[in-house]
C-alpha cells in the first residue's frame, strides 16, 4: 500500500522568509496530492492541491511542486506571516478505481513563524 | 465549516463501555469518512463510505464499527474492543467518493478513556 513521508516534523521560520515541507510517497498509481492546515484547536482544510498532469501550481504566497519520477512533492510559502503558523499536512491518493484504494496523510509538520 | 458537525466535542468513557460518535453534514456529499488524529501520528483512516448504505474499512479499523443509513449521518461507535480509544476523531465528507476531492471536515471530537 501507499506510504507518506513528511519532514520535517517541526520547522521555525522567521517573519517574511519562505518555509518548505517536502513529502515522498511510495505508490507511483498515486495521481493527488493534497495539502491541509489545521490551525491550533481547528479542525484542517485545504490550502492547495496538485494532481499528477502538472508539476507545480500556485496560489497567492502558497506553491506546490511534484516530481513524479522521484515520488516527491514539496509546498512552499512565500513572505511567511503569523497566521501561517499551523500543522500542515500532505496526502497522496490513487485513481485506479480499486476498492481497496485510500488517501494516506504525511504525519504532519508544526510550523512556528518567529516574530 | 457549518456544513459539517461532529458531537459531542468532548467525551469521557469508562473502560469496557461502547461509546458512539456522531457526524452529520448538510452538504449533499455522497461520501464521508472517520479519522483518528493522535499526536505525531497524522491523520488515520478508520473507516469511509462511499455511498449510503455501504462503508469499507480503513488502516486501522479494528476496535470501531459504522453505520450509513442515511447520506447525512455516518455514526462511528467505539467499542471495548478499541485498546486505546483515547484520541481526537475527525468526521470529513466529500462530494466524489474517490478519495481526489476536497475533503471537508468536522470540529472533532475528542474521547478520552477513564
Amino acid at each position: 500500500g501507499e506510504n507518506v513521508e513528511q519532514h520535517p516534523s517541526t520547522l521555525s521560520v522567521q517573519e517574511g522568509d519562505s518555509a518548505v515541507i517536502k513529502c515522498t510517497y511510495s505508490d507511483s498509481a498515486s495521481n493527488y496530492f493534497p495539502w491541509y492546515k489545521q490551525e491550533l484547536g481547528k479542525r484542517p482544510q485545504l490550502i492547495i492541491d496538485i494532481r499528477s498532469n502538472v508539476g507545480e501550481k500556485k496560489d497567492q504566497r502558497i506553491a506546490v511542486t511534484l516530481n513524479k519520477t522521484a515520488k516527491h512533492f514539496s509546498l512552499h510559502i512565500t513572505e511567511t506571516q503569523p497566521e501561517d503558523s499551523a500543522v500542515y499536512f500532505c496526502a497522496a491518493s490513487p485513481l485506479r478505481g480499486n476498492r481497496d484504494d485510500k488517501i494516506i496523510f504525511g504525519k504532519g509538520t508544526r510550523l512556528h513563524i518567529l516574530p | 465549516d457549518g456544513g459539517i458537525t461532529q458531537s459531542p466535542k468532548y467525551l469521557f468513557r469508562k473502560e469496557g463501555q461502547n461509546v458512539t460518535l456522531s457526524c452529520e453534514q448538510n452538504l449533499n456529499h455522497d461520501a464521508m469518512y472517520w479519522y483518528r488524529q493522535d499526536p505525531g501520528q497524522g491523520l488515520r483512516l478508520i473507516y469511509y463510505s462511499q455511498i449510503v448504505n455501504d462503508f469499507q474499512k480503513g488502516d486501522i479499523a479494528e476496535g470501531y464499527s459504522v453505520s450509513r443509513e442515511k447520506k447525512e449521518s455516518f455514526p462511528l461507535t467505539v467499542t471495548s474492543a478499541q485498546k486505546n480509544p483515547t484520541a481526537f476523531y475527525l468526521c470529513a465528507s466529500s462530494i466524489n467518493p474517490d478519495f481526489t476531492d476536497t475533503q471537508y471536515f468536522g470540529p472533532g471530537t475528542r474521547l478520552t478513556v477513564l
